[in-house]
């Protein structure tokens, strides 16, 4: 069964800090790792990583995969408030139907 | 940009009644798929479809679950006999191939009573 772990669980943290969100995965015949950002409803789309060490970047969030180790961290440099929100970490194996398997997710919240 | 959309954005009904839960996927879009999450718990699968057919289901879709594609544009989810444990935050996404990236929509929130 594929497992996605997510740490921390929640972090706060003041505007202005930079963040770090990890994620580590078990999946059978991996295809890619995703990361989405839910702040109240829908989960809206960051990342997606496929290759190792290839480090994808927007604006001041960047993220990286592992696929040795089997984890990505999700960066957030000089973090605003509106950065809160709840970030979640799929995985989607290579197979019929592609479903993604998420993480329990990190709650950030930056505080002014 | 294109958006996938989902109506109503909130559903309360009772126990043991049928339930129809309406998306509209991105337009070029031909995997779809349907998401749920109990309020503080994990985002879980449910179901994918494409060609008109499902791809894969979870062990949470069972018989009283069931998907449909009615037309070009819609995309529903039908409870048939709603039970308390059903009452979470329904997502549809959608992508355009099995390589590209899976859009969520708003969600529809479901409480049963």
């Amino acid at each position: 069964e594929d497992k996605v772990v997510q740490s921390p669980l929640s972090l706060v943290v003041h505007e202005g800090d930079t963040v770090t969100l990890n994620c580590s995965y078990e999946v059978t015949n991996f295809r890619s790792l995703l990361w989405y950002k839910q702040e109240k409803k829908a989960p809206t789309f960051l990342f997606m990583l496929t290759s190792s060490g290839i480090e994808k970047k927007s604006g001041r969030l960047s993220s990286i995969l592992d696929k040795k180790e089997l984890f990505s961290i999700l960066n957030i440099t000089a973090t605003q408030t509106g950065d809160s929100a709840v970030y979640l970490c799929a995985v989607e194996a290579e197979t019929s139907g592609s479903r993604l398997t998420f993480g329990e997710g990190t709650q950030l919240t930056v505080n002014p | 940009e294109p958006e996938v959309t989902q109506t109503p954005s909130h559903q309360v009904t009772q126990m043991g009644q049928e339930v129809i839960l309406r998306c509209v996927p991105i337009s070029n879009h031909l995997y779809f798929y349907w998401y749920r999450q109990i309020l503080g718990q994990k985002v879980e699968f449910l179901v994918s479809f494409y060609n008109n057919e499902i791809s894969e289901k979870s062990e949470i879709f069972d018989d009283q679950f069931s998907v449909e594609r009615p037309d070009g544009s819609n995309f529903t989810l039908k409870i048939r006999s709603t039970k308390l444990e059903d009452s979470a935050m329904y997502f549809c996404a959608s992508r355009r191939t099995e390589r590209t990236t899976q859009y969520f929509g708003p969600g529809t929130r479901l409480l049963v009573l």
